[in-house]
């Protein structure tokens, strides 16, 4: 799936603070970050739609997301803790309404240690 | 409490075989069903979906039947193939929470040839 690329794919911090990074080549309205861990399925963080934070589901206040444009997200991590080795995906669709399809990228693999 | 029950767990099937997977969920509202297919280190990719006005979405070999009634509804996969084993979503969506979907715990499915 080149249409929605992740970077980077993996990553193992001790403690650090991190940026991930989501281009979307769709030209959809909406982009989403998603955390899935082990055995578990996708659970929303954040939803931007038309570069607009929509929704911000329970989140810690380490993880802080940006959306430069349309097209682009961001997700900044600061200070990980351990419970937040999991793999995070970013989506888009083509709005932010419900009944719109998710295409997800392949995810960014977070370890901490 | 888990708005979306999916079981089983986990199912293993003889390759051409019908696989049969189930889901049921808690809020009325919903409206949307959504099935996402997983395979280790990708992506959940939509695989197909039901609008609640409908009891039955055929694609493919993939049918949903949907009871509005009961609540729930079961994916089945027709003549099951080793490539179709993979991790399964059942999710929902509603007008109400936008393009938020609620999975559910996921089936893993494994056919064996």
């Amino acid at each position: 799936n080149t249409k929605i690329t992740q970077s980077p794919r993996y990553l193992i911090l001790g403690r650090a603070n991190k940026s991930l990074e989501c281009e979307q080549h769709l030209g959809h309205n909406a982009m989403y970050w998603y955390k899935q861990s082990a055995e578990k399925p996708p659970e929303l963080m954040f939803l931007y739609n038309l570069k607009q934070l929509i929704r911000n589901e329970t989140v810690p206040s380490r993880f802080i997301p940006e959306c430069p444009d349309s097209s682009k997200l961001l997700l900044h991590i600061s200070a990980v803790d351990p419970e937040d080795s999991a793999v995070y995906f970013c989506a888009s669709s083509r709005t932010g309404n419900s009944g719109n399809t998710l295409y997800f990228g392949e995810g960014s693999r977070l370890i901490v240690v | 409490q888990q708005q979306v029950r999916q079981s089983p767990q986990s199912l293993t099937v003889w390759e051409g075989e019908t696989a049969i997977l189930n889901c049921s969920y808690e809020n009325s509202a919903f409206d949307y069903f959504p099935w996402y297919q997983q395979f280790p280190g990708e992506g959940p990719a939509l695989l197909i979906a039901i609008r609640s006005v409908s009891d039955k979405k055929e694609d493919g070999g993939f049918t949903i039947f949907f009871n509005k009634r009961e609540k729930n509804l079961s994916l089945h996969i027709k003549d099951s193939q080793p490539g179709d084993s993979a991790t399964y979503f059942c999710a929902a969506n509603d007008n109400n929470a936008g393009a938020k979907l609620t999975f559910g715990g996921g089936t893993r499915l494994t056919v064996r040839p």
